[in-house]
């Protein structure tokens, strides 16, 4: 399979607790996304990586979250100290570069946090 | 206000029925627009990029108003493998993709 892949895909944690989440873009793609979605809301935006560079985070990135791409290969999301709130399914997706590229997205980590 | 409006719906049609839904904007240095299709349980995938001009791929047109700040989907002759639901994408100075909320499509026999 050479789409892009997230793990775990299903993850439940107690409040409080800190998690992290992988994903492994398609090979050649230098940009990856990381979204979070709500039941009945789209994707939002959270941060991208161009290569290893974190180049943009939404304000949305509280700093309780931290993402690294460190060889510009797979990258982590983290979460840390997990509030109900923070209960979504995330997805990362990546592309061959900018704007005019289709993203391709993975299945997705679905986070409950108790 | 959100970057991006779509009506949620659902829209329920029958079967060779032709829907269109469309989907605003507020950000008038919005530079692309896309079409992501995302079954239910399933990531989203593009269905189809907006262009200036218009653009049409096989039972699927999708029209862009700068003007106005809206995009609009078309899809003539409904299938059931239609259903699903139609996000609407913009960007923002290349880097920021955001998403509507999603508009509910069920085709019905």
């Amino acid at each position: 399979d050479t789409g892009v892949s997230q793990n775990p895909r299903h993850k439940i944690t107690k409040r409080g607790q800190n998690v992290t989440f992988r994903c492994d873009p398609i090979s050649e793609h230098n940009r990856l996304y990381w979204y979070r979605q709500t039941l009945g809301q789209g994707p939002e935006f959270l941060t991208y990586f161009q290569n290893e560079a974190q180049l943009e985070k939404s304000r949305l990135l509280s700093d309780r979250f931290s993402a690294e791409r460190p060889k510009g290969s797979f990258s982590t999301l983290e979460i840390q100290r997990t509030e109900q709130g923070d209960s979504a399914m995330y997805l990362c997706a990546s592309s061959l570069g900018g704007e005019l590229y289709e993203q391709y997205f993975g299945p997705g980590t679905r986070l409950t946090v108790t | 206000r959100k970057e991006v409006e779509q009506d949620p719906g659902p829209f329920n049609v029958p079967e060779g029925a032709t829907v269109a839904f469309n989907c605003t904007y507020s950000n008038s240095a919005s530079q692309s627009f896309f079409w992501y299709r995302q079954d239910c349980r399933k990531e989203p995938k593009l269905l189809m990029s907006v262009y200036s001009s218009g653009n049409e791929d096989g039972r699927f047109t999708a029209q862009l108003n700068r003007a106005s700040q809206y995009i609009s989907l078309l899809i003539r002759d409904s299938k059931l493998s239609d259903s699903a639901t139609y996000l609407c994408v913009v960007t923002l100075r290349g880097n920021q993709f955001y998403f509507g909320t999603g508009t509910s499509l069920t085709v019905i026999p």
